[in-house]
């Protein structure tokens, strides 16, 4: 089973503070994917990505493949941006996802 | 379009109280996932359908949990005479195919075992 770490746990920033939350995963994968859950369970997909980098506004998610890495950062936070980030890894079979524990991230006004 | 959705949002059940869980997918998804995720924790998987055949069930933690997609669409997850240890935010997600695509997850529901 792919097991995946992530980095910090919580995190406190102040509102425009550059933030990085790492995720590291054991088995090799095709896809990595970063979801924002916020308060009350949802729980939306930022980036599916296998190599490079992607950028979607303010966030940006890397990842290399080779080292078993990924990371999402968030530029110029905001308090909007307050949730736990979460990333996921295709099981053994490719068919379901191993998600990490999440990072709790707090951004304060 | 109305994505993943899942009903009740919140459910508070005794002990020993048999509950059901419905997840209405997105309308064509042929894949659907159940997830339990306990507080402060990532979500755990727990079962999965492709259409109406229940691939793969391990992760449902013991037999009093039971899942069923009779006709392909909407899921439902059944827990029998519930424990404290049931207590969690269970997620639905579907996905238009299997394969690590991107899955859909609905609002989940809050399960409370008192």
């Amino acid at each position: 089973k792919n097991e995946v770490e992530q980095s910090p746990q919580n995190l406190t920033a102040q509102e425009g503070e550059f933030i990085t939350i790492n995720c590291s995963y054991s088995v090799g994968i095709s896809a990595l994917h970063w979801l924002q859950q916020h308060p009350g369970g949802g729980i939306v997909s930022l980036f599916m990505l296998s190599s490079g980098k992607k950028k979607h506004g303010r966030l940006i998610a890397t990842i290399n493949i080779q080292e078993k890495h990924s990371s999402l950062h968030i530029t110029a936070s905001h308090p909007r941006d307050s949730a736990v980030y979460i990333c996921a890894v295709p099981d053994n079979y490719g068919q379901n996802f191993v998600f990490g524990p999440g990072t709790r991230l707090s951004v304060l006004p | 379009g109305a994505g993943v959705s899942q009903s009740p949002r919140y459910k508070v059940a005794k002990r020993g109280q048999d509950v059901a869980l419905r997840c209405d997918p997105i309308s064509g998804h042929v894949s659907l996932f159940w997830y339990q995720q306990a507080l402060g924790q990532g979500p755990e998987f727990l079962t999965y359908f492709q259409n109406e055949a229940q691939l793969d069930k391990s992760g449902l933690p013991s037999d009093r949990f039971f899942a069923e997609r009779p006709e392909g669409s909407v899921s439902t997850l059944k827990i029998q005479r519930t424990q404290q240890e049931d207590s969690a935010v269970y997620l639905c997600a579907s996905s238009s195919t299997s394969g690590g695509n991107t899955q859909y997850f609905g609002p989940g529901t809050r399960l409370t075992v008192l």
